[in-house]
């Protein structure tokens, strides 16, 4: 199986703040990787997918890189509304392994 | 986008089966695949397998033993059953949407807790 280890597992910041999230592939996984955001009693929402498409909806401000084993998420000046859990998923393969997550705090 | 609504029984006894089914409403349920995805309390997401509209499977290698997905074109509906239940399977489930050629679940239910508890 492929494991996806998500860093950092929580991360403080601020309102207007740059903050990104990184996701790193036990094996390459081209750019099937995708990004989830949750807030707390609610199912995830989906924020990024393949790698750097942006799914409908979601703010420009969300910004997906990377390829192979190693993927960012960027969040640009963070809004109230953007603190949350976010993972990441691949899906090159099954099984469909989610990144362990990482808490965004104010 | 689709709109899912899943159902079943919310307290279960160690040693049961788990039975959720979701419904697909506003949204064509042919020519997508339908995932199953749980969360243990203040813990992370699980991905525990997904369905195509052919009945074609593919499950977590860790619960492969105790579950069956399936699907109901008919009434646009998709299906699991997770047997022996377990404390460990105390979770939220959530069904999604599996866009096979993006690789993606961009539709999601609103999720069902389920406890095992004797």
């Amino acid at each position: 199986d492929i494991q996806m280890t998500q860093s950092p597992s929580s991360l403080s910041a601020s309102v207007g703040d740059t903050v990104t999230i990184t996701c790193r592939a036990s094996q390459s996984i081209s750019d099937y990787l995708n990004w989830y955001q949750q807030k707390p009693g609610k199912a995830p929402n989906l924020l990024i997918y393949a790698t750097s498409a942006l799914h409908s909806g979601v703010p420009a401000r969300f910004r997906g890189s990377g390829s192979g084993t190693d993927f960012t998420l960027t969040i640009s000046s963070l809004q109230p509304e953007d603190f949350a859990t976010y993972y990441c998923q691949q899906t090159y393969n099954t099984p469909r392994i989610f990144g362990q997550g990482t808490k965004l705090e104010i | 986008q689709v709109q899912l609504q899943q159902w079943g029984a919310r307290l279960l006894k160690p040693s049961e089966t788990l039975s959720l089914t979701c419904t697909v409403y506003g949204g064509s349920f042919s020519g997508h695949s339908w995932t199953w995805i749980r969360q243990p309390p203040r813990k992370g997401l699980e991905w525990i397998g997904e369905v195509n509209d052919s009945g074609n499977t593919n499950y977590d290698p860790s619960l492969k033993s105790r579950v069956t997905m399936s699907v109901d074109t008919s009434k646009n509906q998709f299906s699991l059953k997770l047997t022996s239940l377990t404390a460990a399977d105390t979770a939220m489930y959530y069904c999604a949407r599996y866009r096979t050629f993006e690789g993606v679940a961009d539709d999601w239910g609103q999720g069902t807790l389920v406890t095992v508890s004797s």
